[in-house]
């Protein structure tokens, strides 16, 4: 079975300091690769997806994130965080393996100190 | 546009008692699925409706839960007999093609 793992649990960041969350993925076959995000008190939306192309996929609010396929990661970065993106930052996977259903990595509690 | 939404978005019900939770997709969409998020076990997928076919419900957990869709639009799920591990955020999510529109969720308390 699929599986995805996210290594940081809670990170803690100043402003303008630069952000990278690691995510990798069990499954070798071909994938789709997505980055949610979770305010505090919202729902889930997406932050950004790969399916295939540019393995270097920019998404909402500054975020990008490089798909490296001989790692099996889909790592989430940004160069300068605000207070505005403490949240749980979800990665997932759909593809072959699990079908349209999406695993989550358990998520990253991030928190941006003014 | 108008996003998912789920009602009811709490629910404290008390051990063994049924609950049911209703998802209103986005529409025109033809997949809805639901997923569980939880301490301790994070985001998890419980069932996928696709079309008309039949539904992908490899991530029940046991047989107390199912889950319809009418019409090929609104969704229910059913809890039977509640456990306090059942206690968690039911999160339902629709598409039309690769990417999935999540729902506010709803916290279901089992006392």
């Amino acid at each position: 079975a699929q599986s995805v793992s996210q290594h940081n649990h809670h990170v803690i960041l100043s402003e303008a300091a630069s952000l990278e969350l690691g995510c990798n993925y069990s499954y070798g076959g071909t994938v789709n690769l997505f980055w949610y995000v979770q305010y505090p008190g919202q729902h889930l939306q997406l932050l950004l997806k790969y399916f295939s192309g540019d393995p270097l996929v920019k998404g909402i609010k500054g975020f990008e994130a490089e798909f490296i396929k001989s790692k099996f990661s889909f790592n989430l970065r940004k160069p300068s965080v605000q207070w505005s993106d403490t949240a749980e930052y979800f990665c997932a996977v759909n593809g072959p393996g699990g079908g349209n259903k999406l695993t989550f990595g358990t998520g990253t509690q991030l928190k941006v100190e003014l | 546009g108008a996003g998912v939404s789920q009602s009811p978005s709490n629910k404290v019900t008390e051990k063994g008692k049924d609950v049911e939770l209703r998802c209103d997709p986005i529409s025109g969409h033809t997949a809805l699925y639901w997923y569980r998020q939880s301490l301790g076990q994070g985001l998890e997928f419980l069932i996928y409706f696709q079309g008309n076919s039949a539904p992908d419900k490899s991530g029940l957990p046991s047989d107390r839960f199912s889950a319809e869709r009418t019409g090929g639009s609104v969704s229910t799920l059913t809890i039977q007999r509640t456990q306090q591990e059942d206690s968690a955020v039911y999160l339902c999510a629709s598409s039309s093609g690769d990417t999935q529109y999540f729902g506010p969720g709803t916290r279901l308390t089992v006392l």
